[in-house]
């Protein structure tokens, strides 16, 4: 079974510019999750999805946005970027998301905002 | 609020050599507890997990980890280490009835020869 696939694996930005980062779950997975890991904060929740619907969040301005589309894969955007968003963006998948349940993570987008 | 720590930054340790990588974690409710590693360049891969039962947990690569409730801690053991063990060791939470997972800031395994 494939595993969890991200695109672009690297990325060059510029300040002001917006990106959109692209996951694709295992193969029957529901759920994806985003977390934005940097050398100084380490890993941090972004946001989940499942079935379609974001159903937690983590403490990110408005500027960081995601939608998952009806066969899991999803996406998530970046707008007016600013230097500190550089990071590794990680995604996971788990089947359903029940509490306990292991996450599958992808090898990450490294995103450079110049 | 739920928060883990872990202890050491850094961990240097001679091929063959125990290691033992410690987190810690605070919750007003129950939580499972969970080991990822991540090798350079890639994403986060479980190493082992504790849901309820037996505090003493196995996971792959022959790691160990113990929960222990009274201290709040979560340790990450191994007898014996390798060079291939050199990489980022990451403790995480989740609450029993939630779905966020919380990590801690990582713990770097470096294995010399």
């Amino acid at each position: 079974k494939a595993g969890v696939t991200q695109t672009p694996r690297y990325l060059i930005k510029t300040r002001g510019q917006q990106v959109t980062l692209s996951c694709s779950p295992i193969s029957g997975h529901r759920s994806v999750s985003w977390y934005q890991q940097t050398p100084g904060q380490g890993l941090q929740f972004l946001f989940e999805y499942f079935s379609e619907t974001q159903r937690n969040k983590g403490n990110f301005p408005g500027r960081f946005s995601g939608r998952q589309f009806s066969n899991s894969r999803s996406e998530m955007n970046v707008s007016t970027l600013e230097l500190g968003d550089s990071a590794l963006y990680l995604c996971a998948s788990t089947l359903t998301a029940t509490p306990g349940e292991t996450q599958y993570f992808g090898p990450g987008t490294r995103l450079l905002v110049l | 609020a739920q928060s883990v720590t872990q202890l050491d930054s850094q961990v240097p340790v001679f091929e063959e050599a125990p290691v033992e990588l410690r987190c810690n974690y605070s919750s007003s409710v129950s939580v499972y507890l969970f080991w990822y590693v991540q090798y350079p360049n890639q994403g986060l891969q479980l190493l082992l997990k504790y849901l309820s039962g037996s505090t003493l947990v196995k996971g792959i690569n022959g790691f160990e980890a113990e929960f222990n409730k009274s201290q709040t801690s979560f340790h990450l053991r191994k007898p014996s280490v390798h060079i291939s063990d050199t990489a980022e060791y990451f403790c995480a939470v989740t609450l029993t009835g939630g779905f966020k997972t919380i990590f801690g800031a990582g713990t770097r395994l470096f294995v010399k020869a």
